[in-house]
Formats: structure tokens, C-alpha cells, sequence
């Protein structure tokens, strides 16, 4: 398998809270992709980091890379209800016949109450 | 307007039958990928593709074809549909933005 754990992770936190998601990967990549998927509809690109990139911001959202233990993290600042999804991350790994494919990871369930 | 359509949105199918998923996408990307996403497990490659008449095997292809015909337009087809095959599918185009999801019951 891709990674490290494979069982649906779930997090429930106030809304203000910060909170860290974390994954692992086994396969050499050189990009770390993290998605959200609100309920009834497909993935959304959230936030990307690549290989040369250790940190990367984009608003509320920040995510780290460390190629030497193969994971990732999404940190979220100030949660808010509307963060309540579900996360994935995946990797970008170049397949056997010279193409990308994404591979994705179990994901995490976080709920953010009022 | 939406970069990435699938039709139909909801299936329901009975076991034996022949069931095609389709995709569009409007950006003229050439990769483009089917996965299905079961709870628990996330979302698993099916088949991708390079271009127009290309095809190549996901991690889980048995049971599943695809098909090319142009840049726009990659189907998912089962050609004798199985309940184990009852899922959620998504495809994706080049610059992995999503469908909305096929939801695809097999009685």
C-alpha cells in the first residue's frame, strides 16, 4: 500500500481551534497534494507542496513536507464550521508508463462545531 | 461553468448488465483518470489516460474498461456489472480537478 495508515481518521474540534492532519507515504514522490470533499461532491485541490517546498501557506490553510520521513501535514488555523469535511492527501508519482497518477490516501473526517 | 462533467449522476443497475460511465472535460487536458472511492478506502485509480485513444490500467482495473475517443470525452465501462462494483466514481482531468461523482448501485 501507499501508506503508512489506512483507516478513515475522524476529528471533531470547536470552531477557533487549530488542528493538524497528518499522513504518511511510502512511494517516492515529488509532490504532496491535499484535497477537501464536502458531502455529495467531488474532491477539491486545496493546497499543493512539492519536494523543494518544506512549508506553504495559502490563507488559513498550511501545509508541510518532509521528504526524509515521507510525510506531510495540513494544519488549519481558526477552524470554522465550514471546514467540516472530509481531507485526503495524495501523491503524484510518476507511473510505469512515464505518466502522472494521484494516489490517494484514507483521509481524515474533521467536524467543526459551533 | 463546470471544467469537468459526468453523466449520469445517479445509476442503478442490475447484475449482468452493462453499465458506461462517462466523462467531459473542456480544458484540453490530455491525462485524464477514473477513480472510485468506497468509505474506508478513499479514492482508488481505475484507469487513466494520455490522449485521445490511450487507455492504461489503474491500481484496480479488473472488471472495469476504458474508453478515448477524443480529448473531451473518457467513458468507464462494466461490461457485466457486479454489486461489489457498487460505488461512487470520480473522474478527473490533468490538472486533477474532479467530476461531481457518478453514484452507481448494483442490484
Amino acid at each position: 500500500s501507499q501508506w503508512g495508515e489506512e483507516n478513515l481518521q475522524a476529528l471533531s474540534i470547536q470552531e477557533g481551534e487549530d488542528v493538524t492532519m497528518n499522513c504518511s507515504y511510502k512511494t517516492y514522490t515529488t509532490v504532496v497534494h491535499w484535497y477537501r470533499q464536502d458531502s455529495g461532491r467531488g474532491p477539491a485541490l486545496i493546497i499543493l507542496i512539492r519536494s523543494n517546498e518544506r512549508e506553504k501557506r495559502s490563507g488559513r490553510l498550511r501545509a508541510t513536507l518532509d521528504t526524509s520521513s515521507q510525510s506531510s501535514s495540513l494544519s488549519i488555523t481558526a477552524a470554522q464550521c465550514e471546514d467540516t469535511a472530509v481531507y485526503f492527501c495524495a501523491t503524484d508519482a510518476l507511473s510505469s508508463n512515464m505518466g502522472y497518477k494521484l494516489t490517494f490516501g484514507t483521509g481524515t473526517s474533521l467536524l467543526v462545531d459551533p | 461553468e463546470a471544467a469537468v462533467t459526468q453523466s449520469p449522476r445517479n445509476k442503478v443497475a442490475v447484475t449482468g448488465g452493462k453499465v458506461t460511465l462517462s466523462c467531459n472535460q473542456t480544458n484540453n487536458h490530455n491525462n485524464m483518470y477514473w477513480y472510485r472511492q468506497d468509505t474506508g478506502h478513499g479514492l482508488r485509480l481505475i484507469h487513466y489516460s494520455y490522449g485521445a485513444g490511450s487507455t492504461e490500467k489503474g491500481d484496480i482495473p479488473d472488471g472495469y474498461k476504458a474508453s478515448r475517443p477524443s480529448q473531451e470525452n473518457f467513458s468507464l465501462i462494466l461490461e457485466l456489472a457486479t454489486p461489489s462494483q457498487t460505488s461512487v466514481y470520480f473522474c478527473a482531468s490533468g490538472d486533477w480537478g474532479f467530476g461531481p461523482g457518478t453514484r452507481l448501485t448494483v442490484l
